[in-house]
């Protein structure tokens, strides 16, 4: 039973290239989050998505990012011109329906903005 | 709005010592809290979870944790570190009990361990 697949693991840009993360949760689980840590910090909340559906965006920033959780495939975290400050690993984790909210993580991608 | 407070971001224990690792926390609903533990280039993996039932909560590689409501802390415990125990280690709350939500986490705390 694989867990949380995130990929790539490292990633490297030019400012204002864009950057793909991709997800697949852990499998039977429908609920994805995806979470920023900064050098230093703890992990923040960006989204939480179900399939095709995003239930809760109130840590997106409001320009260049959007996620999605299609029907068919993985969750995608879509960083659109980066700038260096979203230098960050980004974590995904799924749950699964009704299990206490207990999310299990990936192993997160590691973005550098050069 | 949920939020969790770590004293300390860095601890310091000698190899079979006591750890405790603290965390308070601010919930408007009764909470469901956790410890996860995060090791070098790694991503987190579930220590712990306190879900409404006993307040004393085991979870792996020896830790636990006790939920004091009326201090509104969650401190983590182990009563023997080992060398592998060092790692960082984060505190978090859900945001709403039991549905499927987002997490609120501390700053973390990195545990450091030495002979």
């Amino acid at each position: 039973n694989a867990g949380v697949m995130q990929n790539p693991r490292h990633l490297v840009r030019r400012r204002g290239q864009e950057a793909r993360l991709r997800c697949s949760p852990m499998k039977g689980h429908s609920h994805v989050y995806w979470y920023r840590q900064l050098p230093e910090e703890g992990l923040k909340f960006m989204v939480y998505l179900q399939k095709e559906n995003i239930i809760d965006e109130s840590g997106m920033p409001k320009e260049r990012f959007s996620a999605e959780f299609p029907k068919e495939g993985p969750s995608i975290l879509r960083i659109q011109q980066v700038v260096r400050g979203d230098s960050a690993a980004y974590f995904c984790a799924s749950s699964p329906e009704g299990g206490g909210n207990i999310q299990y993580f990936g192993a997160g991608t590691r973005l550098s903005v050069l | 709005a949920q939020s969790v407070t770590q004293l300390g971001s860095h601890v310091s224990v000698s190899e079979g010592a006591l750890v405790l690792l603290r965390c308070n926390y601010s919930s408007s609903v009764p909470p469901y809290l956790f410890w996860y533990v995060q090791y070098p280039n790694q991503g987190l993996q579930l220590l712990l979870k306190y879900t409404s039932a006993a307040t004393l909560v085991k979870g792996i590689n020896g830790f636990e944790a006790e939920f004091k409501k009326s201090e509104t802390s969650f401190h983590l415990t182990k009563p023997s570190a080992h060398m592998s125990d060092a790692a960082e280690y984060f505190c978090a709350v859900s945001d709403l009990s039991g549905t499927a939500s987002k997490l609120t986490f501390g700053t973390g705390t990195r545990l450091q361990v030495t002979l």
